[in-house]
């Protein structure tokens, strides 16, 4: 059965300060492994796909990665707008659903 | 903007009631999804459609149904709502020409008192 983990469930940082965040996958066989942010009473907004182990992409101060088992989304010198919850999901090889993980809640002090 | 349309993005009604939410898309995409969000359980997937007609069930499809008559519009049906249906309901859309990627609304927020 094909099952996204995220952690943590929460993190607090302070504007400026670097961290990561976690998403650990298993399934059949991925077809694509997705990130995207959610606001406060909106739908999750996309951010990244990546498709392979090795594969790398950046937005701003966002850098997502992927290995065979785990996906890490990277904030560099992390800004107040950047608070929200940042969702991962995984969708495999059979197709057309995304499982996704319980997110993160990602909240940075000025 | 994934040109996606959720109706009503709220609503309260009462155990028993038939509830219908309704998700309109402009872009003529094949795939639509149904997917509710609840604390502590993240996104989970109800029902999907990969075409007019062709609709399948997710992980949790039990007491909803699902219509799609025509490629713009999705239909999402609680026959006899009850408090456990208490969610926020999100439609997605599958851009394929976007390396597949599933874009969402903005949301429906279902109260059943």
């Amino acid at each position: 059965e094909d099952q996204v983990t995220q952690s943590p469930e929460a993190l607090r940082l302070q504007e400026g300060e670097s961290s990561s965040l976690n998403c650990s996958y298993t399934v059949s066989g991925l077809r694509g492994l997705f990130w995207y942010r959610q606001d406060p009473g909106k739908g999750p907004e996309f951010l990244f796909t990546l498709y392979s182990a090795g594969e790398e992409k950046e937005k701003e101060r966002l850098k997502a990665t992927l290995t065979k088992k785990e996906s890490f989304l990277h904030i560099t010198a992390p800004k107040p707008e950047d608070s929200a919850t940042y969702l991962c999901a995984v969708e495999d090889n059979q197709g057309g659903k995304l499982i996704f993980g319980q997110g993160t809640e990602l909240s940075v002090k000025p | 903007d994934a040109g996606i349309t959720q109706s009503p993005r709220h609503k309260v009604t009462e155990t028993g009631t038939p509830v219908t939410l309704r998700c309109h898309q402009t872009e003529n995409h094949r795939y639509m999804y149904w997917y509710r969000q609840d604390p502590g359980h993240g996104l989970r997937l109800i029902h999907y459609s990969y075409g007019v007609k062709d609709t399948d069930k997710g992980e949790v499809s039990d007491g909803y149904s699902v219509s799609r008559s025509k490629t713009e519009d999705f239909l999402l049906t609680l026959e006899s709502a009850t408090s456990s249906q208490t969610s926020v309901y999100f439609c997605a859309i599958k851009r394929q020409s976007s390396g597949n990627t599933i874009y969402f609304g903005e949301g429906s927020w279902l109260t059943v008192v």
